[in-house]
Parts: structure tokens; C-alpha cells; sequence
């Protein structure tokens, strides 16, 4: 049985960096071909793609974010920690953490976490 | 904006059928496959439909998913109240080399 659970800050000020925790069971991310990925959504919006961590420690990051996230992986702790730096109100969002079947589709999502930037 | 189109919205009477379409390109939806989420109100997405046309343990056949050339198309038979949700399709994208989502479609049962 999978689970995830995001966990975290809920309010930053802006410029400073968001540090984001998936702590997961039922999997193991030393796994072939299994990944953590990062999924926001911004209040009334879409869901927005942002990173993805493999078994092999290959990351992926949304171009447009790419030089402001960083994701790393802790195995024997099962979790994931996603930091992403210069905060602005615009990234006020749920972060949701999903795991990624082998080469595929993202099968379980965590309940995800609110995120509000304000000062 | 989303590198996937799907509409706004769509609606039907309960019982009766909605088609909610998501259109790519050859880098996404193209050469990959097409997974759908279904997010009910204040809930996590769920996955609805993987590997184009293929529905995970539980999820009736009421929901369907096809895969044509650089679109893919959802459809919701027998629609039902509890059906009321966003809907999301996803797929990768070698162009961007990561992940990417439509911009979702509102289904309402009137």
C-alpha cells in the first residue's frame, strides 16, 4: 500500500527558500525505474509539472523553475526534499508529491501541502 | 500557459455522455503515452486512465481513454453526480525533457 505526505512550511516571505519533505512508504526508491515527482497547483489554477527524482538519483526539473528547485532523495529515510529558492507570492500553492511508475504515469499523489507567500 | 489544450469546461445531463479531448504535439502526446487525473473538489488528483486507454483497479468502465496522433480524448458514459470534478490529462515531453499537464477541464452535471 502506497502512501505519500507532503510536509512543510505553510506561510514563507518572499525571497526566502521553501524546503518541502515527501516522507513515503510502500515503495522503495532504489527501485528500477521508479521516481518522486513535485506537482503544484496554484489556487483556482491547473496543475504545473516541476521535478522528478529516479531511483538512479537522474533528476528532471520544469525549465521555466529549473534554476530555482533542487530535489533530492534520502533512500533509507524514505523521503524526498524539493527546495525551491527566491519565493514570490505567485508560487502561493498546494505542492503535491506523487511517486512515478517505472518509465510511466504518477499512480499515487499525496494530499498535498499549502504553501501561502506573503509577507 | 499549458503545453496540453483541453476545454474549459464541459457538461451533461446525468447519465448522459461527455467527451473532454487534449490536444499536444509530436514532442508529448505524440510519442508518449497519455495518463488521465481525476480531482474531485479539495482532493489530491487521482488517476483516472494510464498508458493511454488502460483504467487502474477500481475505476469503473465508465470512464475510457483513446489515444489518436498528437491528441487524446476522455469519456465519461452514464454521467453520475459524484462525476463533478477536474480533469487533467499528462503525458511527458522529450522537447522540455519533463513532465507536463493540460490545463484541465471542469465537468459539470446539470
Amino acid at each position: 500500500h502506497i502512501t505519500l505526505k507532503e510536509s512543510g512550511p505553510t506561510l514563507v516571505k518572499p525571497t526566502q527558500t521553501l524546503t518541502l519533505t515527501c516522507t513515503f512508504s510502500g515503495f522503495s526508491l532504489s527501485s528500477s525505474g521508479v521516481g518522486v515527482g513535485w506537482i503544484r497547483q496554484s489556487p483556482g489554477k491547473a496543475l504545473e509539472w516541476l521535478a522528478l527524482i529516479f531511483w538512479d538519483d537522474d533528476k528532471v526539473y520544469s525549465p521555466s523553475l529549473k534554476s530555482r528547485l533542487t530535489i533530492t532523495k534520502d533512500t533509507s529515510k524514505k523521503q524526498v526534499v524539493l527546495t525551491m529558492t527566491k519565493m514570490d507570492p505567485v508560487d502561493t500553492a498546494t505542492y503535491y508529491c506523487a511517486h512515478k511508475v517505472p518509465w510511466g504515469y504518477f499512480d499515487y499523489w499525496g494530499q498535498g501541502a499549502l504553501v501561502t507567500v506573503s509577507s | 500557459h499549458s503545453v496540453l489544450t483541453q476545454p474549459p469546461s464541459v457538461s451533461a445531463a446525468p447519465g448522459q455522455k461527455v467527451t473532454i479531448s487534449c490536444s499536444g504535439g509530436s514532442s508529448n502526446i505524440g510519442n508518449n503515452y497519455v495518463s488521465w487525473y481525476q480531482q474531485l473538489p479539495g482532493t489530491a488528483p487521482k488517476l483516472l486512465i494510464f498508458d493511454n486507454d488502460k483504467r487502474p483497479s477500481g475505476i469503473p468502465d465508465r470512464f475510457s481513454g483513446s489515444k489518436s496522433g498528437t491528441s487524446a480524448t476522455l469519456d465519461i458514459t452514464g454521467l453520475q453526480t459524484g462525476d463533478e470534478a477536474d480533469y487533467y490529462c499528462g503525458t511527458w515531453d522529450a522537447s522540455l525533457s519533463g513532465g507536463v499537464f493540460g490545463g484541465g477541464t471542469k465537468v459539470t452535471v446539470l
